[in-house]
């Protein structure tokens, strides 16, 4: 079965500029989960979403914001753009009752 | 308060070798999972082994054990016999309970030599 798939794989991006990365996940998981990698921060937490609702929101500012559709296809967008924002941001997907996740290729952003 | 720990930034192995990655973890949740994740320079994170903390016996998945000692609140990862293509870096982490996050490591990075 086809896995996570995330969109675009790269983005550059000015300071100031909003940003919206998607991400479809595996067919059948309901549950979708975002994560920001950098280098000095490692991975964290951005939010969850199961059935359309946010479940978890991890410790990040407001213009951190997702939403989840019907067809369980996340998107996230990041408003205002700063060069710390620059990252690689990491979807997953999960089943009910499963304790796996699996993760997309991720997309790679860059601010200037 | 870290939850996961990895004390390891790098490991260089020869190939052919075992080499052991470690990682401790922190919680007083009694009910919590243990994964350990591959991440190829390509970025995705690749599932490796899962450990659940009620789990009696320690997690296999082909050349991936996992060495689980609860009372340490260690769980650290195996690979035997290395291959030049396990270079890459390694997750550790942990889902605590019902949450629906997973708080991850630093990482070790893992470099094997031909």
């Amino acid at each position: 079965k086809a896995g996570v798939t995330q969109t675009p794989r790269y983005l550059i991006k000015t300071r100031g500029q909003q940003v919206t990365l998607s991400c479809s996940p595996i067919s059948g998981h309901r549950s979708v989960s975002w994560y920001q990698q950098t280098p000095g921060q490692g991975l964290q937490f951005l939010f969850e979403y199961f059935s359309e609702t946010q479940r978890n929101k991890g410790n990040f500012p407001g213009r951190f914001s997702g939403r989840q559709f019907s067809n369980s296809r996340s998107e996230m967008n990041v408003s205002t753009l700063e060069l710390g924002d620059s990252a690689l941001y990491l979807c997953a997907s999960s089943s009910w009752g499963d304790y796996g996740y699996t993760f997309g290729s991720g997309t790679r952003l860059t601010v200037v | 308060a870290q939850k996961i720990t990895q004390t390891q930034p790098g490991m260089f192995v020869q190939e052919k070798e075992a080499v052991t990655l470690d990682c401790t973890y922190d919680t007083s949740d009694p009910s919590y999972g243990l994964f350990w994740y591959k991440q190829p320079s390509s970025g995705e994170m690749i599932f490796l082994i899962y450990q659940g903390s009620y789990d009696q016996q320690n997690a296999t998945e082909g050349r991936y054990s996992l060495n689980f000692q609860k009372a340490r609140k260690s769980a650290n990862l195996v690979i035997s016999a290395s291959q030049l293509g396990d270079s890459a870096m390694y997750f550790c982490a942990m889902r605590e309970g019902g949450a629906q996050k997973l708080v991850f490591g630093q990482g070790t990075r893992l470099t094997i030599n031909p």
